[in-house]
């Protein structure tokens, strides 16, 4: 089982919708969450930390449930802009940040 | 601020050549890393320093060297490419490579061994 997995995708979704992703991570000592949002053929840029209590930037929403193990990434008002693919980042409770771990990717495909 | 800066862009290797991938920040970072990207799995961790004189191996660290004699520049080296190695390679830097640290990304090396 690898240790963070995210469905592939594709998520095609019309301008305006909203659109949930999830990711679940297998090592129930994971401490630090966060999205990174990648651009087809560019490098990964952080989107949000994932907070134990849920945190909102704008149109984005994060959540984390410990008990099931997984975060969430909720886009509101989806925009073109807002297509790419959203990796899923998990670190351990100890050590560096030497011990990220990435999730494949959700791809996004926003229409109009 | 250039940020992280990555060369080249795009190469091209036979097999058995060797070469260096360069990566440079200008940042201050004391942490940086070396990631290569495949379809269909994650990105995965090569090598990594926590500081200048620091190194240490990632998850999928053979086939290549690493040293850091500076705080801005990182370089990758591949001793002996092989085909396995296709791949793209992102070079990253944060602050103190502290677990909520964000990482900053290079634009990546488009890498592919024949």
């Amino acid at each position: 089982r690898k240790e963070v997995e995210q469905d592939p995708g594709p998520f095609n979704v019309p301008e305006g919708a909203t659109v949930a992703f999830n990711c679940t991570y297998s090592n129930s000592a994971s401490q630090s969450f966060f999205w990174y949002r990648q651009d087809c053929r560019k490098e990964p840029k952080l989107l949000m930390s994932v907070y134990s209590s849920g945190n909102e930037d704008g149109r984005f929403t994060a959540q984390l449930n410990r008990a099931s193990q997984y975060i969430s990434l909720l886009i509101r008002d989806s925009k073109l802009s807002d297509s790419a693919t959203y990796l899923c980042v998990v670190t351990p409770n100890t050590g560096t940040a030497s011990k990220l771990t990435f999730g494949t990717g959700t791809r996004l495909q926003v229409t109009l | 601020n250039a940020g992280v800066t990555q060369t080249p862009k795009f190469q091209v290797l036979k097999t058995g050549q060797s070469m260096t991938l360069q990566c440079a920040q200008d940042m201050n970072h004391e942490y940086m890393s070396w990631y290569r990207q495949d379809p269909g799995m994650g990105l995965r961790l090569i090598h990594y320093s926590v500081g200048a004189g620091i190194t240490d191996q990632g998850e999928v660290p053979n086939g290549y060297n690493v040293s850091r004699s500076t705080t801005e520049d990182f370089p990758l080296r591949l001793l002996s490419a092989a085909p396995s190695q296709t791949s793209v390679y992102f070079c990253a830097s944060s602050s103190s490579g502290g677990r909520t640290d964000t990482q900053y990304f290079g634009p990546g090396t488009r890498l592919t061994v024949l």
